[in-house]
């Protein structure tokens, strides 16, 4: 069946960057962008940026601007998401989810992976 | 930004009663395409959010029809129409139109 399955917690001090992946099953892995979330602890939800396994090629949110990297591992059907420079306030779950485009409209997060969690501590 | 306004942020139910959630974006969801990109999701305590809507009113695969979608522009409502204990949660809205944002959430609870 169709899942992301995500990479497991994380632990990091400030100033540290982390890594996150998102492995895909069940579909055709270049026909789908990846968005990522965030969620910090009882708090909503944060869109972070998204990806094109196709080509590679990514949007961030203004507020992730040079701190995040989303990259794809064709290979794999895995998506990664990096970021650095790493502070308390990152603190958060994140989750991947994807996206198909349709000639036309947009079908988007219609599946989620489980969350990452990673926690910023000194 | 487009800035999206949930209300009421808390809303206790009664089982069995309907219960409505206003979403109320900054700037009009009509994309250029002419599609509304406005998703609704539910997250459980603990589980990862379950999109229940896309563009406004159409119900994902699975998703009871005591769930339901409606608006247009720049106000839009999702409704439950009889509550059940499994519809205990957190409840978004999430625009696509204008890159994405989401709401700030709405709790559920039975009182």
């Amino acid at each position: 069946q169709v899942q992301l399955v995500q990479s497991g917690a994380e632990v990091k001090k400030p100033g540290a960057s982390v890594k996150v992946s998102c492995k895909a099953s069940g579909y055709t892995f270049t026909s789908y962008y990846m968005h990522w979330v965030r969620q910090a602890p009882g708090q909503g939800l944060e869109w972070m940026g998204i990806i094109n396994p196709s080509g590679g090629s990514t949007s961030y949110a203004q507020k992730f601007q040079g701190r995040v990297t989303m990259t794809r591992d064709t290979s794999t059907s895995t998506v990664y998401m990096e970021l650095s420079s790493l502070r308390s306030e990152d603190t958060a779950v994140y989750y991947c989810a994807r996206e198909l485009r349709y000639f036309d409209w947009l079908d988007a997060f219609d599946i989620w992976g489980q969350g990452t969690m990673v926690t910023v501590s000194s | 930004d487009v800035v999206m306004t949930q209300s009421p942020l808390s809303l206790p139910v009664t089982l069995g009663q309907p219960a409505s959630i206003s979403c109320r974006s900054s700037q009009s969801l009509v994309h250029s395409d002419g599609n509304t990109y406005l998703n609704w999701f539910q997250q459980r305590p603990g589980q990862s959010p379950r999109r229940l809507i896309y563009k406004v009113s159409n119900r994902d695969s699975g998703v009871p029809d005591r769930f339901s979608g409606s608006g247009s522009g720049t106000d839009f409502t999702l409704k439950i129409s009889r509550v059940e204990a499994e519809d205990v949660g957190v409840y978004y809205c999430m625009q696509g139109t204008h890159s994405w944002t989401f709401g700030q959430g709405t709790k559920v609870e039975i009182k």
